[in-house]
């Protein structure tokens, strides 16, 4: 089956550098690649996705590339704020029943 | 309020219970998904439901059970409690049967403690 494979597991970077979290895949049939925020004691929710026919999406400060014949994706975030301190989630679909998740990737951003 | 509601919020029950955890789905989703996260944990995957039917099973354990009524809304059933049964509970919804293509919409969970 699809296996899902994150990291770094914890990411710290100081307020305004960037962040990079990355992940692999191992079905070369997946085709959706979104990624969730986690706040702590929150919900998880959809901040960005990609599609397997588009290399790179963008949507403010965030960005996904999409690397498929490496079979990974990554998330960028930019300009980094305190507010973007929580737990980050890669998630993959083959386009079957159901979504693989990351491990997940906590991020600290220092003010 | 993401749409998403789940029902209750907290429950604490004794080891060897039996509890029944409730979601309905955003309006117009007709797919409910079902995670567990544990403490510090990624999101495991138990089962998912599309228009009634048992679409996909992730390591969901015998003792629990799930299924998915004509409105739509979803019971997740876990009984025999165990202390490691004690987790966060969400349900999510999306509007295609595939899960793929479409993002998943998460409720705001249920945190089960079994004591």
């Amino acid at each position: 089956g699809e296996n899902v494979e994150q990291h770094p597991s914890t990411l710290s970077v100081q307020e305004g550098d960037s962040a990079v979290i990355k992940c692999t895949y191992s079905d070369s049939a997946s085709n959706y690649f979104p990624w969730y925020k986690q706040e702590l004691g929150k919900r998880p929710q959809l901040i960005i996705d990609i599609r397997s026919n588009v290399g790179e999406k963008k949507d403010q400060r965030i960005a996904v590339t999409l690397n498929k014949t490496a079979k990974h994706f990554s998330l960028h975030i930019t300009e980094t704020q305190p507010e973007d301190s929580a737990v980050y989630f890669c998630a993959v679909n083959t386009g079957g029943f159901k979504t693989i998740f990351g491990a997940g990737t906590r991020l600290f951003v220092k003010a | 309020d993401s749409g998403v509601t789940q029902t209750p919020k907290h429950l604490i029950t004794a080891t060897g219970q039996r509890v029944t955890l409730r979601c309905s789905p955003r309006s117009g989703d007709l797919s409910v998904y079902w995670y567990q996260q544990s403490l510090d944990q990624g999101l495991q995957f138990l089962i998912q439901y599309y228009n009634g039917e048992e679409r996909a099973k992730g390591n969901i354990l015998e003792r629990f059970s799930a299924q998915q009524f004509p409105d739509l809304h979803s019971e997740l059933n876990l009984s025999s409690l165990e202390l490691g049964d004690s987790a966060l509970y969400f349900c999510a919804s999306s509007v295609g049967d595939r899960g793929g293509n479409y993002g998943y919409t998460f409720g705001s969970g249920t945190r089960l403690t079994v004591v």
